[in-house]
């Protein structure tokens, strides 16, 4: 069965900063691999996902994430946050030929202005 | 711009009470999923329909717990007796029916047993 990491539950930066959020996988196959953003009092959106091909995938808002096989990871990066980007990220990892995905325990960002 | 709704958004009811969650998911999505999210366990798949047939319920406390999809455009999760301990917001999402597909979530309904 397929598992999450996500290591960090919460990180300030500041405005304008760069941020890189981490996700690290347990799966035995190549697996999908999805981020998603929570704001206060909402359903999640997706932000970005992979399943094949190039491996630094570009997503809404800015955001980017690298699969990284030899590390099992799938990190989000943006090069520069904006204080709307405050809010809950979730990774989330699939199996192929399976529908349901197991997400991570999520990352709180706050931005400091 | 097609959306997945839930209703209600919010829910305060005592324990021993019956509670209905409903989800409208988007038309034409064929996989319908109930999450439960609270502070401790963080975001967990309950159960998941395909073509309206459960396809995985394992995560589902089966005593007090049930879904069901009466038909393509309605999902609905019932907990009958609820307990203080089910307090969460309860999110529905759909999909196309692809796993690499993107999963569209609802808005959530917040329930507080009191």
């Amino acid at each position: 069965a397929q598992s999450v990491t996500q290591p960090d539950i919460h990180i300030t930066v500041s405005e304008g900063a760069s941020l890189e959020l981490r996700c690290n996988y347990s799966y035995g196959a190549t697996p999908y691999l999805f981020w998603y953003v929570q704001s206060p009092g909402q359903g999640l959106q997706l932000l970005l996902k992979y399943f094949s091909g190039d491996t630094l995938v570009q997503g809404i808002k800015g955001f980017e994430a690298e699969f990284k096989r030899s590390q099992s990871s799938f990190n989000l990066r943006k090069p520069s946050v904006h204080w709307s980007d405050a809010a809950e990220y979730f990774c989330a990892v699939g199996a192929w030929g399976a529908q349901k995905l197991v997400f991570g325990q999520g990352t709180r960002l706050t931005i400091n202005p | 711009d097609a959306r997945v709704t839930q209703t209600p958004r919010h829910k305060v009811t005592e324990m021993g009470q019956e509670v209905t969650m409903r989800c409208q998911p988007i038309l034409g999505h064929n996989t319908v999923f109930w999450y439960r999210q609270t502070m401790m366990q963080g975001l967990e798949l309950l159960a998941y329909f395909r073509n309206r047939a459960p396809l995985d319920d394992s995560g589902m406390p089966k005593d007090r717990f049930s879904a069901e999809m009466p038909d393509a455009t309605l999902a609905t999760l019932k907990i009958q007796p609820s307990e203080p301990r089910d307090s969460a917001v309860y999110f529905c999402a759909s999909g196309p029916g692809n796993p690499q597909e993107t999963q569209y979530f609802g808005p959530g309904t917040r329930l507080l047993v009191l």
